[in-house]
């Protein structure tokens, strides 16, 4: 079993749909990264939260600790929005990542 | 501020050479963090460097890589004698090192294939 575990791994949706993205994790950490990587391209930091909720734009990043569990939400989801949606634990020490394995979101006009 | 600098962006060596990707960390950052994406694979951590110092490399393979973060200069990630198995893109990210800072930036990638 993964430390960090994302679902869903595909997710395909309509222009304007609501979007739910969920991690979890099975070891302690210090904070959690959400990523957004485009094909080919590099890395973006899109939040990193270690409690509460934060929100920049169309995108909403909640996280529970006590139930070790993060949720991403895009709202109003545009085709630019495609790309593979990481996130990534930083470890009790507070030093190393570690990566779920990717949601490939899909925005269909 | 410039951000996290990776080079060359894409690096093409033939079986049996070396390959040294290099990472500059944001301006003020002490601390570098190497990443490795093989193909159709997620992120995976590979080594953590202060500045002078190797502080957790448990994710390095233990034959051909190196890593080394000098006084001055960049980080350099080398591997020697690369095979195809090692075609993938390498990530850096930095962060200040600074006690309750976890945030790391990273570095666009530098995309290795191995022909």
């Amino acid at each position: 079993k993964n430390e960090v575990e994302q679902s869903p791994q595909n997710l395909t949706a309509q222009e304007g749909e609501f979007i739910t993205i969920n991690c979890s994790y099975s070891v302690g950490i210090s904070a959690l990264h959400w990523l957004q990587q485009h094909p080919g391209g590099g890395i973006v930091s899109l939040f990193m939260l270690s409690s509460g909720k934060k929100k920049h734009g169309r995108l909403i990043a909640t996280i529970n600790i006590q139930e070790k569990h993060s949720s991403l939400h895009i709202t109003a989801s545009h085709p630019r929005d495609s790309a593979v949606y990481i996130c990534a634990a930083v470890g009790a020490s507070g030093s190393r990542l570690t990566f779920g394995e990717g949601t490939q979101l899909t925005v269909n006009p | 501020n410039a951000g996290v600098m990776q080079n060359p962006r894409h690096l093409v060596r033939r079986r049996g050479q070396e390959a040294r990707l290099r990472c500059s960390p944001m301006k003020g950052h002490s601390h570098v963090y190497w990443y490795r994406q093989l193909p159709e694979e997620g992120l995976k951590f590979m080594v953590y460097l202060q500045k002078e110092n190797i502080i957790d490399e448990s994710g390095m393979p233990k034959e051909r890589f190196s890593a080394e973060f000098p006084k001055e200069g960049p980080s350099i990630l080398r591997i020697q004698q690369v095979v195809r198995g090692d075609s993938a893109a390498y990530f850096c990210a930095s962060s200040p090192g600074l006690a309750g800072i976890y945030e790391q930036y990273f570095g666009p990638g530098t995309r290795l294939t191995v022909t």
